[in-house]
């Protein structure tokens, strides 16, 4: 069973702090990685993807992945309350014939406070 | 900015009858997935669709489920019928050629089978 796991939270920061979301991986073949949030009620939105080891930014986004490890990480600097939200970690191997099978985890919770 | 598009948005219907979730995927995109999510729970894959045929489909997606591209705008979930446990938040999601790991999903059905 490929899974994906996160902390399911919920993680409070103060208004202006630096967040920091993990995610762990169980197969060795996946091949992208994602993160998306998902506001209470409403459907997942990609915020971040990453495909090889190493950091990338994206405004106040950094998405860090460790493959050896099977960790995956996101970090939100300068967090605001309108960044309280779940936040999923989705992997994937890439499908026979073209697209993606997204596998999630159960997501972090994030509270940002004033 | 496209969006994919659900309808309904929330579908009520009793045990044992047939519904059809809509979608109306991005225009140019060439890939084309359904994922549910039962409440506080992950989100799971259940089939993916592409050059008119099923790619791939997850153990969830039985015999009880099919999908079709009816035309060229077009794609639906059908469910045979319905059971308890199908009750869940059913999301359509397309993504373009070149960018098939990108994901755009749309806002979702609440299907409730009483």
């Amino acid at each position: 069973q490929k899974e994906v796991e996160q902390n399911s939270g919920p993680l409070s920061v103060p208004e202006g702090a630096i967040a920091s979301l993990n995610c762990t991986y169980s197969d060795r073949g996946s091949q992208s990685f994602f993160w998306y949030r998902q506001y209470s009620g409403k459907s997942p939105e990609l915020i971040m993807s990453i495909y090889s080891n190493g950091d990338k930014e994206d405004g106040r986004f950094t998405a860090q992945l460790n493959k050896a490890s099977q960790y995956v990480s996101l970090l939100i600097r300068d967090s605001q309350p309108s960044d309280s939200a779940t936040y999923l970690c989705a992997v994937t191997l890439s499908l026979t014939g073209g697209g993606n099978k997204l596998t999630f985890g159960t997501g972090t919770q994030l509270k940002v406070e004033l | 900015e496209p969006e994919v598009t659900q309808t309904p948005s929330h579908q009520v219907t009793q045990m044992g009858q047939e519904v059809i979730l809509r979608c109306v995927p991005i225009s140019n995109h060439l890939y084309f997935y359904w994922y549910r999510q039962i409440l506080g729970q992950k989100v799971e894959f259940l089939v993916s669709f592409y050059n008119n045929e099923i790619s791939e489909k997850s153990e969830i997606f039985d015999d009880q489920f099919s999908v079709e591209r009816p035309d060229g705008s077009n794609f639906t979930l059908k469910i045979r019928s319905t059971k308890l446990e199908d009750s869940a938040m059913y999301f359509c999601a397309s993504s373009p050629e070149g960018f098939y790991e990108k994901l755009f999903f749309g806002s979702g059905t609440q299907l409730s089978v009483l």
